[in-house]
């Protein structure tokens, strides 16, 4: 199991450019979210899902879209980067099944808007 | 408004003591509470959750501790090793809001030899 992997690891862009940010989960979770992360503030929610094709909003939503085409993954697209979306980026994913509100994050990826 | 607090940014412990982290909250409907760790250019790694029901859960060399009327938790690490020196942060979920969790903005745990 790869567990939750995220791609890329790294990305440079300018101000204005836009990429998308692929996670892939292989636990079968039904959930998936995609945090920020900056130096004082902790993980901040941006968008989560609670199964294929749903997608909501999270505390930081502002400037992202996110989609959820298949269940393994979840796509989390910037269109016009700002360098206030300089952050390190993660997904996580957790299952419905039990009492245990446990999520399961990816390694990150860096992404810096000049 | 943070809703999980860490107040303490860094902490620093020597090595075989005990290492204690706290986490404050504000919001009542906080029922689930886990930490989490994380290394440098990792994901964070779950480590250890408390409900609402318990004011302690222990594995191991962790145990989480909860003063519900206080609004505090708090994580003791005993005996402190090197390999603790991490990130830790405090999260909960709220039972009006039950997908999502609430981090606080973490304690970097440096465990001196």
């Amino acid at each position: 199991n790869a567990g939750v992997t995220q791609t890329p690891k790294f990305r440079v862009l300018k101000t204005g450019q836009s990429m998308t940010l692929l996670c892939a989960q292989d636990m079968n979770h039904e959930y998936m979210y995609w945090y920020r992360q900056d130096p004082g503030m902790g993980l901040r929610l941006i968008h989560y899902s609670v199964g294929e094709g749903t997608t909501a909003k999270g505390e930081v939503p502002d400037g992202y879209n996110v989609s959820r085409l298949k269940k393994q993954n979840f796509l989390l697209g910037l269109e016009s980067a700002a360098p206030s979306q300089t952050s390190v980026y993660f997904c996580a994913s957790r299952t419905l099944r039990g009492h245990s509100y446990e999520q399961y994050f990816g390694p990150g990826t860096r992404l810096t808007v000049t | 408004d943070q809703q999980v607090k860490q107040n303490s940014p860094s902490l620093s412990v020597q090595e075989g003591r005990i290492s204690i982290l706290n986490c404050d909250y504000t919001n009542s409907m906080f029922d689930y509470f886990l930490w989490y760790k994380k290394y440098p250019a990792e994901g964070p790694t779950f480590l250890i959750s408390i409900s609402s029901i318990k004011d302690k859960n222990e594995d191991g060399r962790f145990t989480v501790f909860l003063n519900k009327s206080a609004k505090h938790l708090s994580l003791h690490i005993v005996p402190s090793q090197p390999g603790d020196s991490a990130v830790y942060f405090c999260a909960a979920r709220s039972s009006g809001s039950a997908r999502q969790l609430t981090f606080g903005s973490g304690t970097q745990l440096t465990v001196l030899p």
